[in-house]
């Protein structure tokens, strides 16, 4: 069965340092979401694609955060420089192209960021 | 703006107990679609099921079971004799459904469950 695939899975960084996370989708899906999830809370959308292009980032911490897309397929998040705020799990999700199955989002394993 | 309630924050049942999860919603959208999803420990959300809001009809899949009652803008999740496996936390989840693409999923804070021998 197809994954949403993501790299690395734990990463931990210093504060003030760049940090870069990535993610390839199930192939085929047009949408892909990065959400952020702090502990013990339920997980909070940060970008959304449809293909290369962004529908929503209006949660983007656009000063440290960015995120692109560039050929509709695989995504990179980066932070930089990293606050100790930033200590998450990002997570990666994708959506099937298919207009009955579209708003249905699989999930990769995620990311856990911990910044010292 | 859309909002997800899961009062209960933990529940600790004994295996074979059947247990239900609370999830109250509140949109202005007259067509949404409302989903659970289960986290285990490694982190990762798996996908349940989901719920067109003109379909109100409860659902049944094995020792799974969602209520959904529109009326009081809630779609419970009822475990029947649960496991240890069944151990995660459970997210309720809902999206708007009248775009022309997908959109995002609006999270409740999650439910621990924690299933014991």
């Amino acid at each position: 069965e197809a994954e949403v695939a993501q790299s690395p899975r734990y990463k931990i960084t210093e504060k003030s340092q760049a940090v870069a996370f990535w993610c390839d989708p199930i192939s085929g899906h047009a949408t892909l979401y990065w959400y952020r999830q702090i502990l013990g809370q339920g997980p909070e959308l940060l970008v959304q694609f449809q293909d290369e292009s962004v529908v929503d980032d209006s949660q983007l911490p656009k000063d440290r955060f960015s995120a692109e897309r560039l050929k509709g397929v695989d995504s990179t998040l980066k932070i930089q420089p990293a606050e100790l705020g930033d200590s998450a799990m990002y997570l990666c999700a994708s959506s099937p192209r298919t207009s009955g199955r579209r708003y249905e989002q699989y999930f990769g394993p995620g990311t856990r960021l911990t910044v010292t | 703006a859309q909002k997800v309630t899961q009062a209960q924050t933990e529940i600790s049942v004994v295996e074979k107990e059947d247990v239900t999860l609370d999830c109250v919603y509140e949109t202005r959208d007259t067509t949404y679609y409302l989903f659970w999803y289960k986290q285990p420990p490694s982190g990762e959300l798996v996908f349940l099921i989901r719920r067109n809001s003109f379909d109100e009809q409860n659902e049944i899949s094995g020792r799974y079971s969602w209520n959904f009652q529109k009326s009081t803008s809630s779609f419970n999740f009822t475990i029947t004799a649960s496991q240890v496996v069944d151990s995660a936390v459970y997210f309720c989840a809902l999206s708007e459904a009248d775009t022309g693409t997908a959109s995002k999923l609006t999270f409740g804070t999650g439910t621990r469950l924690q299933v014991t021998l």
